[in-house]
């Protein structure tokens, strides 16, 4: 089964919102990734945080890591329709260098 | 610096046939790793390699097989395709063997008919 669950499968928000994705995973991790995934195409890389961080900012977006919890959140604040994609979670398991990613998010900006 | 490249970008193959697929990391990353991702099992981990070493494979048949060259350029193959091997195929390149953040690839699109 998958390492990483992502809640929700879908989110449709308007534009200007807040869009919050979680991400949980299973075993100890090395480090939690979130990427965007536009259309079928390449991941882009969007932040990295170790698993001895709690929580990280890069632009509009937020990301918290709950190692007690075993999860993730991804916060994009102040929406564009450009953000409309599918978001990753992959954590990088304790031992092993490969990803083992979750099912994603498919966000939808509405303008 | 240019991003990891991926060839070909797309590709329509038959059944029984085999594929070749190749990938260029970002200069300076040594770690290359590949990804299968379908509607059905999403992104799956398929082999790592570092150092024109093989350091790591995920849960595939003996059909998918890979290498890497001195360069770090890397490429994998796929024998005696199957229809459900279409998918999309994404490369990804690192610094390191670990911890570090995976740099991802266009991706190549097989199609098995």
């Amino acid at each position: 089964s998958q390492q990483g669950e992502e809640d929700p499968q879908a989110l449709s928000i308007q534009e200007g919102e807040n869009a919050t994705m979680n991400c949980s995973y299973k075993t100890s991790i090395n480090n939690l990734q979130w990427y965007r995934q536009n259309s079928g195409r390449g991941l882009v890389h969007l932040i990295l945080i170790r698993s001895n961080e709690r929580e990280k900012h890069s632009g509009r977006l937020r990301v918290t890591l709950d190692t007690s919890k075993k999860s993730s959140s991804l916060l994009i604040t102040a929406s564009r329709a450009a953000d409309t994609a599918s978001y990753f979670c992959a954590t990088e398991l304790q031992g092993a260098q490969k990803l083992v990613f979750g099912q994603g998010t498919r966000l939808t900006i509405n303008p | 610096k240019a991003g990891v490249t991926q060839t070909p970008r797309y590709l329509i193959k038959t059944r029984g046939q085999q594929v070749t697929l190749s990938c260029s990391p970002i200069s300076g990353h040594r770690s290359v790793s590949w990804y299968q991702q379908t509607p059905g099992q999403g992104l799956q981990f398929l082999f790592e390699y570092f150092s024109e070493t093989q350091r790591n494979k995920g849960n595939f048949p003996g059909r998918f097989s890979g290498r890497q060259f001195s360069n770090s350029r890397s490429e994998m193959n796929v024998s005696t395709l199957e229809l459900g091997d279409s998918a999309l195929y994404l490369c990804a390149s690192s610094l390191a063997l670990r911890g570090e953040t995976q740099y991802f690839g266009p991706g190549t699109r097989l199609l098995v008919l």
